[in-house]
């Protein structure tokens, strides 16, 4: 079936420190890739998404590329700020199940002064 | 665009009590969707509209849980004889159906079942 591998937290960095959050993904059709953030007290934002092989997202600083053979799709930021602090969810769908969504667990990141 | 709305936000009842969330998508998504999200979990899809038509439930949706789009509009979703397993945040997100399909997500109705 169709599923998200997320590395596990809590993760704690220090203030522009480089971020990675490992995604892997198992798809029986061809899917589209996600990245959301959840602020303390907030909804699910999108932040970034890859609709095909080789595709890179890209917001606020944060990027991650979809990389078939590996069947991946890592987040990286190149420095991370206080206001990164949040729980981050990969995520992935499939045309043929009508776009329905599969998370990931969840990573807490967070950034300190 | 006043994004995805849910009410009520936060909701606490006895075993056994019907409760019923309602989701008001952004106008012109024709998708919506339900999911629940338990602490340090992802959300977990568990039905979807496209309009009025009902057209996927997931095993985790039991004959206690029924969801309704009348006129392809807001969304409610009824949980019958609740149980204390069944607190969560019940999520709502809209989409359209072209597109990349990303989905928007309301802020939640979070279930308290005591």
């Amino acid at each position: 079936g169709d599923s998200v591998t997320q590395m596990e937290g809590p993760v704690t960095l220090s203030e522009e420190a480089f971020l990675t959050i490992n995604c892997t993904y198992t798809a029986t059709g061809y899917p589209s890739l996600f990245w959301y953030v959840q602020y303390p007290g907030e909804g699910l934002q999108l932040l970034l998404k890859a609709t095909k092989a080789d595709d890179k997202g890209s917001n606020k600083g944060f990027e991650a590329t979809y990389r078939k053979e590996t069947t991946s799709f890592h987040l990286e930021k190149g420095s991370v700020q206080v206001s990164d602090s949040a729980v981050y969810f990969c995520a992935l769908s499939v045309a043929n199940t009508g776009n329905q969504f599969y998370f990931g667990t969840g990573t807490s990141l967070t950034v300190i002064p | 665009d006043t994004g995805v709305s849910q009410n009520p936000r936060h909701k606490i009842t006895k075993r056994g009590q019907n409760v019923t969330f309602r989701c008001d998508p952004i106008s012109e998504h024709n998708r919506l969707y339900w999911y629940r999200q338990t602490l340090g979990q992802g959300p977990e899809f568990l039905t979807y509209f496209q309009n009025e038509a009902q057209l996927e439930k997931s095993r985790l949706l039991s004959d206690r849980f029924s969801a309704e789009r009348p006129k392809g509009s807001f969304s409610t979703l009824e949980i019958q004889r609740t149980e204390q397993g069944d607190s969560a945040m019940y999520l709502c997100a809209s989409s359209l159906a072209q597109g990349a399909y990303e989905q928007y997500f309301g802020p939640g109705t979070r279930l308290t079942v005591t």
